[in-house]
């Protein structure tokens, strides 16, 4: 049974850090790795999906890498804002296109 | 991406009624949107997979009597809470599968049962 973890659970920063939040997986057998972010009381929004022939995606400030071989992933967030501030999910497919996803990191940036 | 809506966004109910979720996919016919319950500082459990014109499946533990699910048409997919009890309030959020086995998710549906 695939399980997902997320380090740290929790980060705090001021305004401008570039910061790095970690995901591992037990089983190394995926698809695509799909980050997300999640606002208090809201739904997901897609932030970048890494194919599973891909090792990196990038969008404006983020940019997320993927290690299938040691089981993960790490989103890097620069020059951080308090918008940036919301829940971060990592979520890797495994068969029949099902996504599992770890606790979360909480980030809160501060201005 | 793709636009998702559900509806409602809120509901509350008594203990013993049924309550229906409906999500739609507004730009795009979704063949397979899936179900997800969320309850507080947890993360998301997928309770059920919906496609188009087929029965739905779910995932181990979910009970598919309680949890009824109707996918009529390549935008609509919608959920029925059956006789529901106060260990149903959740946070309930659909998403439909897109390219590339990529999914995109509504707004969720913040359900509380009294």
């Amino acid at each position: 049974k695939q399980e997902v973890t997320q380090i740290p659970a929790a980060l705090s920063v001021p305004e401008g850090e570039n910061l790095v939040l970690n995901c591992s997986f037990t089983d190394s057998a995926i698809y695509n790795l799909q980050w997300f972010r999640q606002d208090p009381g809201k739904g997901l929004t897609s932030l970048l999906l890494i194919q599973s022939s891909q090792r990196e995606q990038t969008s404006g400030r983020l940019n997320a890498s993927l290690d299938k071989s040691s089981g993960r992933s790490t989103l890097y967030i620069a020059a951080s804002q308090p918008g940036d501030s919301a829940t971060y999910l990592c979520a890797p497919y495994t068969g029949f296109q099902k996504l599992v996803f770890g606790t979360g990191t909480r980030l809160l940036v501060s201005p | 991406g793709a636009v998702v809506s559900q509806h409602p966004s809120r509901v509350i109910c008594k203990s013993g009624t049924s309550v229906k979720i409906e999500c739609r996919s507004l730009d795009f016919q979704a063949t397979t949107m899936f179900w997800y319950r969320q309850f507080p500082k947890q993360s998301l459990m997928l309770m059920a997979t919906s496609n188009e014109g087929s029965k739905a499946t779910y995932e181990q533990g979910v009970e598919k009597d309680k949890f009824l699910i109707n996918h009529a048409s390549l935008t609509l997919s919608t959920l029925t809470v059956t006789s529901a009890h106060p260990e149903d309030s959740s946070f309930y959020i659909c998403s439909v599968l897109r390219d590339y086995n990529e999914q995109f998710f509504g707004p969720g549906t913040r359900l509380t049962v009294l």
